[in-house]
């Protein structure tokens, strides 16, 4: 399969520790990067390769992956982390990408 | 500083054609391949196709695939997504972004965006 699959919506309180989750197959061959999207802006990339944030990005992101599972983790959630996230990868033999559908996350 | 500023949206009739465009600075753009990412109304992203360096490779979405054609021009630090028989489907905000290619592949910078609508 060329799909990657996010759950819709997760929510976490303030100051807590927050998983994002991403499954496809493709995961098995290739990393996963994240996106993050704020309502009427661009996406920006907080994770890439195996657990790479780009520079600006907090510490308190951080990515795994195991079989087909990519997981963005916020450890000590902030309000300014509510956002939709998006996991990409590439596909079936690595020319094209795909994106799985994003995870609204709200932070209670 | 990197920038990528999009151009070209509009409304168009359901079988038209409009021409995206994508200027790029603050890098060496014929070193990097860029990619066509679209979001629809309150929808997710969408990746549209990618080109090489050199213009030499490019990869669709199979949605688009005869439809679409992505091109540059690396002398005028520009990249173009020509849309033809477009269909209401195709209504987005249609997002130029520099693909890093590398030990991992990822999308560093992404543009603004520019707004696609296909109605009659």
């Amino acid at each position: 399969s060329s799909e990657l699959t996010q759950d819709p919506a997760v929510s976490v309180a303030l100051g807590q520790t927050v998983r994002i989750t991403c499954q496809g197959d493709s995961l098995r061959s290739y990393f996963a990067s994240w996106y993050q999207q704020k309502p009427g802006q661009a996406p920006v990339v907080v994770m890439y390769g195996k657990n790479k944030r780009p520079s600006g990005i907090p510490d308190r992101f951080s990515g795994s992956s195991s079989g087909t599972t990519a997981s963005l983790t916020i450890t000590g959630a902030r309000a300014e982390d509510e956002a939709d996230y998006y996991c990409n990868s590439r596909v079936s033999g690595g020319k094209h990408l795909v994106f799985a559908g994003g995870t609204k996350l709200t932070v209670l | 500083e990197v920038h990528l500023v999009e151009s070209g949206g509009g409304l168009v009739q359901p079988g038209g054609s409009l021409r995206l465009s994508c200027a790029a600075s603050g890098f060496t753009f014929s070193n990097y391949w860029m990619s066509w990412v679209r979001q629809a109304p309150g929808k997710g992203l969408e990746w549209v196709a990618n080109i090489n360096e050199d213009g030499s490779e490019r990869y669709y979405v199979d949605s688009v695939k005869g439809r679409f054609t992505m091109s540059r021009d690396n002398a005028k630090n520009s990249l173009y997504l020509q849309l033809s028989s477009l269909r209401a489907e195709d209504t987005a905000v249609y997002f130029c972004a520099r693909y890093y290619v590398g030990a991992t592949r990822f999308f560093d910078y992404w543009g603004q965006g520019t707004l696609v609508t296909v109605s009659s």
